[in-house]
This record gives C-alpha cells, structure tokens and sequence, in this order.
C-alpha cells in the first residue's frame, strides 16, 4: 500500500522560507510526478508543481515560479517542497501527491494524482 | 491559466442523483482525456475518484461516474449517501506540463 507521510506542521514569520517532506513508502516513487498542491483557508485546491526523481525534471505553476523549489531524494523516496518570501496569504495546508504522467513528443503530461499525502499546515504570521 | 469552473454547491437527498460539472477551454478540457475528480472530507487527504474522464480505481464505489463532452466534464453521484457529503474537485491536464483544478463544488446532502 502506497503511503506518503509528510513533515510536521510549521510557523513562519512573513519573509521567510518553509521547506515541507513528503516521504513515500509501499510503492514506486522514482518514476512517477510527486505533485504538490496547496489549499489556503476557504479556498479550492491549486496545484503548485512537481517533479519526476527519474528525469530530475521539475514543473512549477506560474503564481509560484519563483518562489517554489521541488527536489527529490531517490535515495529516501523523499520529496521537499520550498516555498520562500513567505506570505500571509501563503497560510495553507499544503498536500503531496502521487501523480500518474505520460509523454508526447518529449513533452511531459502530468493527469492523475492517485495518493495523497496526509497534509502539512503552514501559518505564516508575525 | 484559469482554473476549470465548478458550481460552487449542489445538494441531493439521500437516494438521489447529482451532477457536478467542469468547464474548461479547448486547451484543457476539450483537449485530452485526462480529467481526473477528487473528493475531500475537510481536515483529510483528498481522495481520487474518477481518473481519465470516467475510469475508477480499484474500491471505489460504482455509484461514481464520469464523463465528458466538448469542453465540460462531468461527475454523477446516482443514490446518494450521507458520507458523499464533501468538497469534489476537478482536474485536467492544462498544457506547458500543468495541472489545472476546478474550484470545488460543496455537496451537501439533505
């Protein structure tokens, strides 16, 4: 059973970075997008990026390009997301997800995220 | 890019059928076969439900389906439960390697 356990929740002051794990266990990790999604308080899913270990890829929405830096561990099956210049409303909790991709003519197609990590709550205030 | 347009509620009564749609563009949506839906209990992981327009994975109920037509997908709950009660979301591939979510829709069952 595929399984991805994250780091523990995190306050930060404005201006500052967090960098939240996300540790897979119980299937492949290497080849697959570990995608990272945010929910801010009220507010619907968004996909921030990801990144395939196998290729050493990373992909980045454009809201977060910038500030948002994916790596991965093949060694640990861990993977970390970095979100820097923290903002008030980067108050979220931000998920981890196992997600599924094909290619096409060398252009990588992310699609279904299968499993979830169980959530990290970042606050971000002074 | 815009995030793919949900209805912001629904609601049925237990036994019910509802239908959740997704709008998108001919850049997304209406482009490939790769909508995927999500349902989430608040304070849980979201869970996937429906992948490819309208495959479900193994243990997921068959009351869930999905399909989809030019640029709209579409989620069917047929015979509502208590426990369907959850935020859904949609998602599709959205070009430049992006993931595109829909903003959710709240299902309240009656």
């Amino acid at each position: 059973q595929v399984q991805l356990v994250q780091s523990g929740a995190e306050v930060k002051q404005p201006g500052s970075s967090v960098k939240v794990s996300c540790k897979a266990s119980g299937g492949t990790f290497s080849s697959h997008v570990i995608t990272w999604v945010r929910q801010a308080p009220g507010q619907g899913l968004a996909w921030m990026g990801g990144i395939i270990p196998i290729f050493g890829r990373t992909y980045y929405a454009q809201n977060f390009q910038g500030r948002v830096t994916i790596t991965a561990d093949e060694s640990t099956s861990t993977a970390y997301m970095e979100l820097s210049s923290l903002r008030s409303d980067d108050t979220a909790v931000y998920y981890c997800a196992r997600g599924l991709f094909i290619t096409i003519f060398g252009v990588v197609i992310p699609s279904t995220l299968d499993y979830w990590g169980q959530g990290t709550l970042v606050t971000v205030s002074s | 890019q815009s995030a793919l347009t949900q209805p912001a509620s629904v609601s049925g009564s237990p036994g019910q059928s509802i239908t959740i749609s997704c709008t998108g563009t001919s850049s997304d949506v209406g482009s490939y076969n790769l909508v995927s839906w999500y349902q989430h209990h608040p304070g849980k992981a979201p869970k996937l439900i429906i992948f490819e327009v309208n495959k479900r994975p193994s243990g997921v109920s068959d009351r869930f389906s999905g399909s989809k037509s030019g640029k709209t997908a579409s989620l069917t709950i047929s015979g509502l439960q208590a426990e369907d009660e959850a935020d859904y979301y949609c998602c599709s591939y959205g070009g430049s390697s992006n993931l595109l979510f829909g903003g959710g829709t709240k299902l309240t069952v009656l």
